[in-house]
């Protein structure tokens, strides 16, 4: 069946270092894959897509890496600020007109 | 600019109860709409998308249902509400293509005891 892992645990990091989040997925051949970034109470919010041909992708502090063989895209956040606090999620095309979404990883941007 | 609205934001029902959740989309036309939950400390579950008026598709069984009476609302409801279905329901729409980044509402926090 198919899957989107993201690491379930906090990741906790000092401000001013890099920050970097993990998805994982099988049985899926993307043609993108996506990365949100969630608050407590409200609804995710878009940052990037990235394709299946291009390897990186920047915006900003924030990028992205997406490794098709591995199944692995890679989120970084250089120079972290505790404003960066939130929970990521990645997403893929999951079938017709819709994405599926990773349970997210919740990143703690300690000062 | 586009913009999506939901309501209420809060809300608390008794378990049996009926449920209407409404969502609108602004500033765009037939826009693929969205129905996910998420559960505490979970991720996002899809429940129902849209790709026109009257065109539903649902992705998980379960005593919700969607509606779409116009090309821009987006209704979830239910007849009879159950502890499960407590969670923070969310909408969203994309635009209709192959890459569809989605851009989410405000969300609904319903409480069922």
């Amino acid at each position: 069946s198919q899957k989107i892992e993201q690491n379930s645990e906090a990741l906790n990091i000092q401000e001013g270092k890099t920050a970097t989040l993990t998805c994982n997925y099988t049985n899926y051949s993307p043609a993108y894959l996506q990365w949100y970034r969630q608050d407590p109470g409200r609804g995710p919010v878009f940052l990037l897509l990235i394709r299946e041909n291009e390897k990186e992708k920047r915006k900003e502090r924030l990028k992205v890496t997406f490794d098709t063989t591995l199944k692995q895209s890679l989120f970084h956040i250089t120079a972290s600020q505790p404003a960066d606090s939130a929970t990521y999620l990645c997403a893929l095309r999951g079938g017709y007109q819709k994405v599926t979404f990773g349970t997210g990883t919740k990143l703690q941007v300690i000062p | 600019s586009q913009t999506i609205h939901q309501w209420p934001a809060t809300l608390v029902q008794p378990v049996g109860s009926p449920l209407s959740l409404e969502c609108t989309v602004e500033g765009t036309s037939n826009p693929n709409l969205y129905w996910y939950r998420q559960a505490a400390g979970r991720g996002l579950q899809l429940l129902f998308y849209s790709v026109g008026i009257g065109q539903i598709s649902s992705e998980v069984p379960q005593n919700l249902s969607a509606s779409r009476p116009q090309d821009r609302q987006f209704i979830l409801s239910s007849k009879k509400l159950l502890l499960s279905d407590s969670g923070f329901y969310l909408c969203a729409w994309s635009v209709p293509g192959v890459i569809n980044e989605q851009f989410f509402g405000p969300g609904t926090r319903l409480t069922v005891l």
